[in-house]
């Protein structure tokens, strides 16, 4: 399997723009999960989906975030319009859902807002 | 709520040396517990885990034990290796969704040779 595939593998853009965040989880996963990392704060949950349902968003840091799932084997995370506050390292991860809690990360997107 | 607290970094040794870095964590119910750990540039990858009280995770070397009485999940190695220099993360599923990870701050390991 390819596991988890995050596209792009780094983004720079300017304060103001949208960006658009992508990923493909496991096939055959049923949540799939956007965390952000900085080093400030550490490892934080943005949002996760449970069937291509958001679950919890109680992690997205404001109006500005946004993330959909339109089906098994895609989700977007949107920023519009970006901050140079919201660099980071952007992961998504996908499990089985259920009981089986095991998550499998992606290679993550590292975003530079300038 | 649910919570996860790992001991300080960096944590640095010598190749060879005996590795403990400390977890403990707060929840309700019975989670299961995990070890995650990220290489430079990569993004987690699960490590061990257990899913029940006194079980022992296992992997490369790594193992941790569930202590519900001490409500901790300590990673140990008996001689760590230059290649095992990453951050480790102590997670733990969530109490009212197996599918949520709660994770712990990471520690950073430095191991020189």
């Amino acid at each position: 399997d390819a596991g988890v595939i995050q596209s792009p593998r780094h983004e720079v853009t300017e304060m103001g723009q949208e960006v658009t965040l992508r990923c493909k989880p496991i096939s055959g996963h049923n949540s799939l999960f956007w965390y952000r990392q900085t080093m400030m704060r550490g490892l934080e949950l943005l949002i996760y989906f449970n069937n291509n349902v958001p679950i919890d968003d109680s992690g997205m840091p404001e109006d500005r975030f946004s993330a959909k799932m339109p089906n098994a084997s895609f989700s977007t995370l949107k920023i519009q319009p970006s901050e140079p506050r919201d660099s980071a390292v952007y992961f998504c991860a996908s499990s089985l859902g259920g009981d089986q809690e095991t998550q499998y990360f992606g290679p993550g997107t590292r975003l530079l807002v300038l | 709520g649910d919570s996860v607290t790992q001991m300080e970094g960096p944590v640095t040794l010598s190749e060879e040396a005996f590795l403990t870095i400390n977890c403990t964590y707060t929840a309700t119910g019975y989670p299961s517990l995990f070890w995650y750990v990220q290489y430079p540039g990569e993004g987690l990858q699960l490590l061990l885990k257990a899913t029940k009280a006194d079980d022992k995770g296992s992997n490369k070397g790594f193992e941790a034990t569930y202590r519900k009485e001490t409500t901790s999940f300590h990673l140990e190695k008996g001689s760590v290796q230059v290649s095992d220099s990453a951050v480790y993360f102590c997670a733990l599923s969530g109490a009212h969704s197996a599918s949520k990870i709660i994770f712990g701050s990471g520690t950073r390991l430095s191991i020189r040779p």
